[in-house]
Formats: C-alpha cells, structure tokens, sequence
C-alpha cells in the first residue's frame, strides 16, 4: 500500500518560504512512469495544481506560481519537496502531495492522481 | 490555461436519486478528463480518469462520459457514503486545471 505524508511548519509569516516535505513509504519513489506532485486547496475553495516532478528531476509548474516554486526531489530519502517562496495570506490552504500515474489507451497517455498524502495546512500570518 | 465549468455548483438530492454533474472545458480536451471525490476533511480520491475509466474499487455506479469539451459524471443511485464534493479535472495540457467543484447534499 502506498502511502504519501506531508510534513512542514503549519504556520508561515508573510514574506517567507513556505517549506514541504512529502514522505513517500510502499514502494520506491523512482519505480515506474509515475510523476509526483502538489496540490493545494484554500480553506472551503477549490483545488490548484501547483506542480510536478519526475524522479529524475524534470519539473513542470503551475505559470501563476512558477516564478515562486521550487519541487525537488531525493531519490535516497524517498522524498521529494515544495518550497514557495514569498508567501502571502493568499497562499494559506490545505497543501496535498500526490502521485500521478500514466495510463496507455489508444486516445494517448493519461495522467490522473490515484495517491494522495492526508494534506497539511498551512497559514500564513504574522 | 484550459478553464473548467462545472455545473452545478451544488445540489440537494435523496438516496437512491441519479445524480448527473456537468464539466465543460473551454477548449478540446479529447478525453483527457478525471473526475475526484472529496468528503470533508479529506484528500480528493479519484473516481473516473481518462473519462470513463473507473480505478478498481471504485462502485460501478459511478459513470463518466463525454469528449471534446462537454463532460458528465453519473451516479445511477446515490447512496449515503456518495454525500461528497465532486471535482473534474483535466490532463490535456500543463498547467493542470480543476473545476470549482459540485457538492452534493442531502435533501
């Protein structure tokens, strides 16, 4: 059973770096096509992708974050990690991590989320 | 980026009642589109990906359908367990996009 843990500060102040870790325990981070990523969720509001990773290090990032994201990842540790920077209260919400697995049909490759960590608040406030 | 629509936002509905949600996109996706479930206080589970495939373990009454930029997601018999929230969301293209979410009430 594959399971995913977030872990990180639950509370941040404005300016700072927002800092995750997603623990990832069943079965070995760099196995298969699979991709690894964060979601976040405003408290009572909908969800945003923030971005992805693959065990080898090619990122693909949400444009409205990108130029305050960073994922990473470490292969030895079976992790891998968000840091945003310059947070604002706007970037309070529920962060999840998440694996993304590829299916092959004949329309192509399909991409869609079947793990997902518990999610972890995060406030951002003075 | 690819916008998302769905519709309703919210609906009241009794067990046992067939439930349709709505998911359009503002361009083509093919069928490039996953539908999640979330019950409060917890992470979104997947329901439907590629359309209308549904991931072992998830009841046979749930139903995906659509291409292009028109969606439905079917419960045929709503049961007590199905009062959730309800996300599609599409693979199509970076960045990845979710609609604002339907959650389904009890009447």
């Amino acid at each position: 059973q594959l399971l995913l843990q977030e872990s990180g500060p639950g509370l941040v102040k404005p300016s700072e770096t927002l800092s995750l870790t997603c623990t990832v325990s069943g079965d070995s981070i760099s196995t298969g096509s699979y991709f690894w990523g964060w979601i976040r969720q405003p408290p009572g509001k909908g969800l945003e992708w923030i971005g992805n990773i693959s065990y080898s290090g090619t990122t693909y990032y949400n444009p409205s974050l990108k130029s305050r994201v960073t994922i990473s990842v470490d292969t030895s540790k079976n992790q891998f990690s968000l840091d945003l920077i310059s947070v604002t209260a706007a970037d309070t919400a529920f962060y999840y991590c998440a694996r993304q697995s590829r299916t092959s049909l004949i329309t192509g490759h399909h991409y869609y989320f079947d793990y997902w960590g518990q999610g972890t608040l995060v406030t951002v406030s003075s | 980026d690819i916008q998302m629509t769905q519709s309703p936002s919210s609906l009241s509905a009794s067990v046992g009642d067939r439930v349709t949600i709505t998911c359009r996109t503002s361009q083509s996706i093919s069928t490039f589109l996953n539908w999640y479930q979330q019950k409060p206080g917890k992470a979104p589970k997947v329901l439907i990906y590629a359309t209308s495939n549904l991931p072992s373990g998830v009841p046979s009454r749930f139903s995906g359908s659509g291409s292009g930029t028109h969606f439905t997601l079917t419960i045929s018999s709503l049961q007590p367990e199905d009062f959730a929230s309800y996300y599609c969301q599409q693979s199509y293209n970076t960045p990845l996009t979710f609609g604002q979410g339907t959650k389904v009430e009890i009447k």
